[in-house]
């Protein structure tokens, strides 16, 4: 079945510095992959459609200079954290389906810690 | 403005039957989808409906009415393993997906 890869599971990093997550799909080409943050005890909250070979959009309240989406191929995306703060830390997920009205395929998650 | 509405908890005993209700209020409906998630992990897909009326998989099984903007998720035989959240998430005209909160599941021996 699809499969989506995301990478790093999880990572800390210093205030000020920037992270790198990757979201891969393993054996389906997805033109469109969506991040995802979610907070303790919260539900999914979509930040960003990531759309290969053009400009991500962005969801209102989503600083899109300091969260980065670079969708190079139909299968990778990343999303960098720029200067990461406290705030920061979260849970993010990807998820990518093979057509427009087929289920999600989540990656595993990044918990991403910054101190 | 598009809304999707969910109980936040419920709380049921093992063996039993329960039964998660969604209504929907969205611009255009292309279907609706019922995801489980256990804490700290990604969400997994559980079913999705596009015409009315019940689609059954193994425990679960899911319903929608479209006139009512209604649909529900039920888990019978319910396993300890259960215990989760689930997400109920309709994708609208633009096949854009607008998720509700989650029901969190707490099943009691």
């Amino acid at each position: 079945g699809a499969v989506v890869s995301q990478h790093p599971s999880w990572v800390i990093c210093k205030s000020g510095t920037s992270v790198k997550i990757e979201c891969r799909s393993l054996d389906f080409q997805a033109t469109t992959m969506f991040w995802y943050r979610q907070f303790p005890k919260q539900s999914l909250m979509l930040m960003a459609t990531s759309n290969e070979g053009s400009k991500a959009t962005y969801e209102q309240g989503v600083e899109k200079d300091k969260f980065l989406i670079n969708h190079a191929s139909l299968t990778l995306s990343t999303l960098t954290v720029t200067s990461a703060h406290p705030e920061d830390s979260s849970f993010y997920i990807c998820s990518a389906g093979q057509e427009e009205y087929s289920p999600l395929h989540f990656g595993n998650g990044t918990r991403l810690t910054v101190t | 403005g598009q809304n999707i509405d969910q109980p936040t908890e419920m709380t049921a005993t093992e063996g039993a039957i329960v039964q998660i209700n969604c209504t929907y209020q969205t611009s255009g409906f292309n279907g609706l989808f019922w995801y489980q998630q256990h804490a700290g992990e990604a969400p997994t897909f559980l079913s999705y409906n596009v015409l009315d009326g019940l689609e059954e998989k193994g425990r679960f099984s899911s319903f929608l009415s479209r006139s009512k903007g209604y649909s529900y998720l039920l888990l019978k035989e319910l396993q300890m393993k259960d215990s989760a959240s689930y997400l109920c998430a309709v994708s609208d005209s633009n096949y854009q997906l607008i998720w509700g909160a989650g029901t969190k599941l707490i099943i009691k021996p």
